[in-house]
């Protein structure tokens, strides 16, 4: 069983298009975050929802929305990419009862060209 | 915010030999220090984490220090095998802070040759 599933894995659009990643954690997590590691591996956090709650959000363009339906999902809409979205955007999850860190999905390869 | 530094960025070695990878930090506050471990193409993995009310930690083949005084802390490999080749990440937290968001030093790449 996955315990934190990113879809799609890889993503090959357009510059102007609209596209979304979606993240699911069955671990009973409370917390989600959203970070893009660029080309030299550099992990950037984005944002952060705390039980659907959004609690961190960084400097990141406004084409890019979170939404939270519940405290299991927290997907990633991007309107409007451009060539420097181009990353590796990872979906991660933590409880705040028993703090250890993140566990991570498997990532999501974007590529506008 | 909290700063990481993480040295060396790539770092090459043979295999049964040792690896250390040495990260610093800024803020005082913070208290608890993993590491992670990313495989190509996966994400990362946590390995191994150290809370400020500990000075070495030691899983088989792997330990972490830390100094408090000093804010710094190390990942060591012993006996080092090819599958140990990936990158590996430190971060940092102090602990209550909103969403407990980590704090990532900027990864080095291990390369361990047989």
């Amino acid at each position: 069983d996955t315990a934190v599933s990113q879809t799609p894995k890889y993503l090959v659009t357009q510059m102007g298009n609209d596209k979304s990643i979606k993240c699911e954690q069955n671990l009973g997590h409370d917390t989600m975050y959203w970070y893009k590691q660029d080309s030299k591996k550099f992990l950037k956090i984005m944002f952060s929802y705390n039980n659907k709650e959004l609690i961190i959000n960084e400097t990141v363009p406004n084409r890019f929305s979170p939404k939270s339906p519940d405290k299991a999902h927290l997907n990633l809409h991007i309107n409007s990419l451009e060539l420097g979205d181009s990353a590796v955007y990872f979906c991660a999850s933590s409880t705040s009862s028993t703090w250890r860190g993140y566990t991570f999905g498997s990532g999501t390869r974007l590529t506008v060209v | 915010g909290e700063n990481v530094e993480q040295h060396p960025s790539t770092l090459s070695v043979q295999e049964g030999d040792s690896a250390v990878i040495k990260c610093t930090y800024s803020d005082s506050a913070s208290n608890y220090f993993p590491w992670y471990k990313q495989e190509l193409g996966k994400g990362p993995q946590l390995i191994i984490d150290i809370r400020s009310n500990v000075g070495e930690k030691k899983d088989q083949r792997i330990a972490v220090t830390l100094n408090k005084t000093a804010k710094h802390f190390s990942l060591h490999i012993t006996e080092t095998q090819p599958e140990d080749s990936a990158v590996y990440f430190c971060a940092a937290t102090p602990s209550g802070n909103a969403g407990n968001m980590l704090t990532f030093g900027g990864g080095t790449r291990l390369m361990v040759k047989p």
